[in-house]
């Protein structure tokens, strides 16, 4: 069984530019949801996408966008950077209906 | 938004050692997870608890969901250097909503 993979590993972008983070499901898995992580935090929710629409979104602004695709698979995409955006960005799956959500290893994410 | 208060923020202690920590809130949860990280990775499930009252064990770790379904504890018994990490809770919402709120975890060092 495949685990939740992410890439990239590591990005480096300056303030305006736009970024597209990657995340493979875990086999069996419908749902992706992904997470900012900032530097002694905990996970922010970011949003979820399942049927390959979004499905819960939290406080983050219209600048982040997302997608999923017929294989489950996901995009997290972040317009107009700002420094604030530095962080680990976090994929999650899970099966729908099942609360239980296995997270990928990150990208982390500096903008300068 | 909703708050995870988890505490101790941080614990060192000897191997051998028990440890425990807990998250609590003022909000009703449908499901507790306990999530371990360590740096520059992605959060590991340790416990899945969904219903109050339960009591869960995973090796030398035991967590219980509270019968308020407002709080939760993680122990970790005879600790053992490789327990060194942040451990956070995270919790789902009671209403239906998909999305984890995560406490700001618990750094446990243990000196060997």
């Amino acid at each position: 069984e495949t685990g939740v993979t992410q890439s990239p590993t590591h990005l480096i972008k300056t303030r305006g530019q736009q970024v597209t983070l990657r995340c493979s499901s875990q086999s069996g898995h419908n749902t992706v949801s992904w997470y900012q992580q900032a530097l002694g935090q905990g996970p922010q929710f970011i949003f979820q996408y399942y049927r390959e629409e979004e499905n819960g979104r939290g406080n983050f602004p219209p600048r982040f966008s997302g997608l999923q695709f017929p294989n489950y698979s996901s995009e997290l995409n972040v317009n107009a950077l700002e420094l604030d955006d530095s962080a680990l960005y976090l994929c999650a799956s899970s099966r729908r209906g099942r609360e239980t959500q296995y997270f990928g290893p990150g990208t982390r994410l500096l903008v300068l | 938004g909703q708050q995870l208060n988890q505490s101790p923020q941080s614990m060192f202690i000897q191997e051998g050692e028990d440890v425990s920590m807990n998250c609590t809130s003022s909000s009703i949860f449908n499901t507790w997870l306990w999530y371990k990280q360590d740096p520059g990775e992605g959060p590991v499930l340790l416990i899945a608890l969904y219903k109050a009252g339960e009591l869960t064990s995973n090796g030398r770790l035991t967590a219980q969901f509270g019968i308020t379904r407002k709080d939760s504890f993680l122990n970790i018994s005879a600790s053992i250097p490789s327990d060194v990490g942040i451990y956070f809770c995270a919790g789902q919402l009671e209403g239906g909503s998909e999305k984890l709120v995560f406490g700001k975890g618990t750094k446990l060092t243990v000196n060997p």
